[in-house]
């Protein structure tokens, strides 16, 4: 049984297309995030959400908007996509708000390339 | 804001011990600091965390000095397979709920 999931696993699209990247996760947890990883490998978070409600926005566009209509579900719409949102796009859950304190389990990562 | 350094690279060869160290600044006070590794293609995943002090279980030890401004993850008799990327991630300071991963140190396990 796959505890995150994501959809799709691969993305590619042309610049100023809007898309969405669905997760959802089977563990029961409160929380969900979205990271980015670009091609140096960096991490970096961008949203969280505990019981369907933001807590983490981190400085991202607001051409990114988190959704999340039950608290197994978080999706990611991107507007406009340029070049420099190419990445990789990871979800991943943990079972109370966000702390390192509470293991994440990471979705296995969406690629997005935009052409 | 929290500000995490790691070594973007190491190399080491099998059978050796390996210890990577993360240096963190402003962390939560409150908060553990935790690592994960991540292969390729895949997303990370959790390996180990502690508050302070040492920290082991089956596949790695944690040590963090009293003043918490850095940890260092020891891989003992590395394989080939822990070849991979180490993230150390911690809390940032004043109680924000952000997390900061490290840039990440990418291990190259040679035979």
């Amino acid at each position: 049984d796959t505890a995150v999931s994501q959809t799709p696993k691969y993305l590619v699209t042309q610049m100023g297309n809007d898309k969405s990247i669905k997760c959802e996760q089977n563990l029961g947890h409160d929380t969900m995030y979205w990271y980015k990883q670009d091609s140096k490998k960096f991490l970096k978070i961008m949203f969280s959400y505990n019981n369907k409600e933001l807590i983490i926005n981190e400085t991202v566009p607001n051409r990114f908007s988190p959704k999340s209509p039950d608290k197994a579900h978080l999706n990611l719409h991107i507007n406009s996509l340029e070049l420099g949102d190419s990445a990789v796009y990871f979800c991943a859950s943990s079972q109370a708000a966000a702390s390192a304190a509470y293991e994440q389990y990471f979705g296995p990562g969406t690629r997005l390339t935009v052409t | 804001l929290a500000k995490t350094t790691q070594p973007i690279s190491m190399d080491s060869y099998e059978g050796q011990e390996v210890n990577i160290t993360c240096s963190h600044n402003n962390i939560a006070t409150n908060d553990y600091i935790t690592w994960y590794q991540q292969f390729p293609s895949q997303g990370p995943r959790f390996i180990i965390q502690g508050y302070k002090t040492k920290v082991t279980n089956e596949v790695a030890s944690l040590f963090i000095p009293a003043d918490r401004k850095s940890s260092t993850l020891s891989l003992p008799r590395v394989s080939l397979s822990d070849t991979a990327v180490y993230y150390c991630l911690v809390g940032d300071s004043g109680n924000t709920g952000k997390l900061i991963f490290g840039q990440g140190t990418t291990l190259q396990v040679k035979p």
